[in-house]
This record gives C-alpha cells, structure tokens and sequence, in this order.
C-alpha cells in the first residue's frame, strides 16, 4: 500500500500570513497513464471533507486562488498564500494511483495563533 | 448539482452487521463511474472503505475485503453498504462520496460528499 506522510500535524498560523502542508507518498503517484492522482481536501469542524486541489495542481470549481498545489513524483504541497480565519481546520492529501486502493494522509491541523 | 445522503441504523451491536444507504439526488446514479464509502473514527482521519461502479463492479479495501459488501439499486438511485462482524472499531462517521470526472476521465478524487452519519457499536 502507498503510505501517505503529512507534515506538519499541526500549524499555527497568523492571519493573513502563508502556509504550508506537504505530503510525502512511499512511492512514486506517477500513473501508467502519465497522470499524478494527488488531491487534497478541507475538512472544517463538523463538516464532511470538500475537494481543493485535484491532480496535483488543479483547483477544483469554487476553490479560492489562495490555494496552490504544487509538487511531483513523491512530494506535494499545499500552499494557502494569506491565511483566512475560514481556512480552519483540517486538510488531508490523498492518492489514488494505486487504484483501486486510494489512501489518505494522516491530516494536518490547521489553526489561528 | 448531485447530493448524497447517507441513511441507517446509528447504534449496531457487535457481532452484527452494519448497513448504510446512500441516496443519490439532482442525476442519475449512471451519470457518474465510482461511488465510494468512506469513513473516518471519532477525533481520526479518514479511511476509503470501498466502491462501486453503476454497473454494479465493485473494489474493497484489502483490510476492511472480508466483511464488507457494497451494493447498487439504479432503481432507487441509490448504494449501499455492509459491514459484517462489527466491533468497536467500526465506530466512525460514515460518509458515501462521489469520484470527480469529466470528458477526459477520472480526476482521482471525491469531489460530492454526504453529511456523514455517525455509527456507534455497542452492546
């Protein structure tokens, strides 16, 4: 199984400064079909998940330009460039390459200093 | 728009069987390839349970394979979810999804979500 690590768990940011997730797979997301299959998703308190990013880079419809993915082969980022006080809560990569197994990260917490 | 709503029983005792309906609105279940459950224990992160195509094929998580069966009624717009021999480790909010697509193909990601619904197993 592709193992998902997100760093950090946990990220105290400022109001209106950026920030920074990533995401390390345990092996390459590249698909036989040349695609990368890395998204990554919001979770807000109480909330089911909603989709931010999809193949790496590609934001979903709705999502604020604020929001960047970047990265490749085993590496991603997500980049929120000026944090807002709606931007709280919890956001997960995902993978799925390795289709039909699809496999989260473990989720890192954002929060307001 | 398609919306999902996840239905059943919020209090299984163990031993039991788990059972979920997730009601698709505003399309047709065969507009889109993958529905998928997908579920996430109190205070943890989330993990894909399994999927079914409209057409009926499906893929199971190796770990969660032996005991659960997903199931589609084109009929009622709607999937389903078995989950047998449950124990408390099966507590988890519960949430159906939907594949993300276009004319290209798969996006590889769940772009539809239901609520959730929290399931407790106790006796």
């Amino acid at each position: 199984d592709i193992v998902m690590t997100q760093t950090p768990l946990s990220s105290p940011v400022t109001l209106g400064q950026p920030a920074s997730i990533s995401c390390r797979s345990s092996q390459s997301l590249v698909h036989s079909d040349g695609n990368t299959y890395l998204s990554w998703l919001q979770q807000r308190p109480g909330q089911p998940p909603r989709l931010l990013i999809y193949k790496i880079s590609n934001r979903f419809s709705g999502v604020p330009d604020r929001f960047t993915g970047s990265g490749a082969g085993t590496d991603f980022t997500l980049r929120i460039s000026r944090v807002e006080a709606e931007d709280v809560g919890v956001y997960y990569c995902m993978q799925a390459t390795q289709f039909p197994l699809y496999t989260f990260g473990q989720g890192t917490k954002l929060q307001i200093k | 728009q398609v919306q999902l709503e996840e239905s059943g029983p919020g209090l299984v005792k163990p031993s039991g069987t788990l059972s979920l309906t997730c009601a698709v609105s505003g399309d047709s279940i065969s507009s889109r390839n993958w529905w998928s459950w997908v579920r996430q224990p109190p205070g943890k992160g989330l993990e894909w349970i399994g999927e079914i195509y409209h057409s009926g094929s499906t893929n199971y998580n190796p770990s969660l394979k032996s005991r659960v069966t997903i199931s589609v009624d084109k009929s009622k717009n709607q999937f389903s979810l078995k989950l047998s021999s449950v124990t408390a480790a099966d507590t988890a909010v519960y949430y159906c999804a939907s594949e993300s697509q276009d004319s290209s193909g798969s996006h590889g990601a769940f772009d539809i979500w239901g609520q959730g619904t929290m399931v407790t197993v106790s006796s």
